[in-house]
């Protein structure tokens, strides 16, 4: 089974809209971490919000918000007044605690959403 | 503070070759994790490596192997190349504490095509 699950390939928005990019995980853990980063098609991964999963509260980082719901296991990335440069791809991934063992833990990534935004 | 630098960027390899990839990570980052990344199968975990030695490490043959220097700076290999393995290798650099919050951040990527 997938532990992350981005259920749509490919996504449209006009410019200056919200939207919101969807993420479903997969975890018995009770302490893990949730990511998301923006890849544009130069290829870096650029990191831009975490929620764990103890925060109470949503995590905001400027245009980007995280709708969490943790019964639903499910951690949406919203994105207030799409820009031109907001075209790339999105990926969710997830670390588990029972990854860490001796080390930090590895990433678990989903297959990404590709964003375009429309003039 | 500069970020995760990737040499090179782009490679092309025929197949039984070998590659050796290079990673220098944010300065002050100990961890250093390698990543392929294919159209198929998306992004998935080679290895991480901390203070020289590796600690964590996928699913992945054992041709692909890496290692870290005392600088932190990193360097992965693949022998015997195979078509497969083209593909982009990301390497991300994070401080190493064991943090649950810590991102990992990631290089440009080293794009590696086999011929």
């Amino acid at each position: 089974a997938q532990k992350i699950t981005q259920t749509q390939p490919g996504m449209f928005v006009q410019e200056k809209e919200a939207v919101t990019l969807d993420c479903t995980y997969d975890t018995s853990d009770q302490s893990y971490g949730l990511f998301w980063y923006k890849q544009p098609s130069s290829g870096e991964m650029i990191f831009l919000i975490y929620q764990g999963s103890y925060d109470e509260q949503n995590a905001t980082e400027g245009r980007y918000s995280l709708n969490f719901q943790k019964a639903r296991k499910s951690a949406n990335l919203v994105i207030s007044a799409s820009q031109l440069g907001d075209s790339a791809m999105y990926f969710c991934a997830m670390r588990e605690v029972r990854n860490y063992g001796g080390s930090q833990g590895n990433l678990i990534f989903g297959k990404g959403t590709k964003l375009s935004v429309k003039p | 503070k500069a970020g995760v630098t990737q040499t090179p960027r782009y490679l092309i390899k025929t197949r039984g070759q070998q590659v050796t990839l290079s990673c220098s990570p944010i300065s002050g980052h100990r961890s250093v994790s390698w990543y392929q990344q294919t159209p198929g199968q998306g992004l998935q975990f080679l290895f991480e490596y901390f203070s020289e030695t590796q600690r964590n490490k996928g699913n992945f043959p054992g041709r692909f192997s890496g290692r870290q220097f005392s600088n932190s700076r990193s360097e992965m290999n693949v022998s015997t190349l195979e078509l497969g393995d083209s593909a982009l290798y990301l390497c991300a650099s994070s401080p190493g504490d064991r943090e649950l919050h810590q991102p990992q951040h990631f290089g440009d990527g080293t794009r590696l095509s086999i011929l």
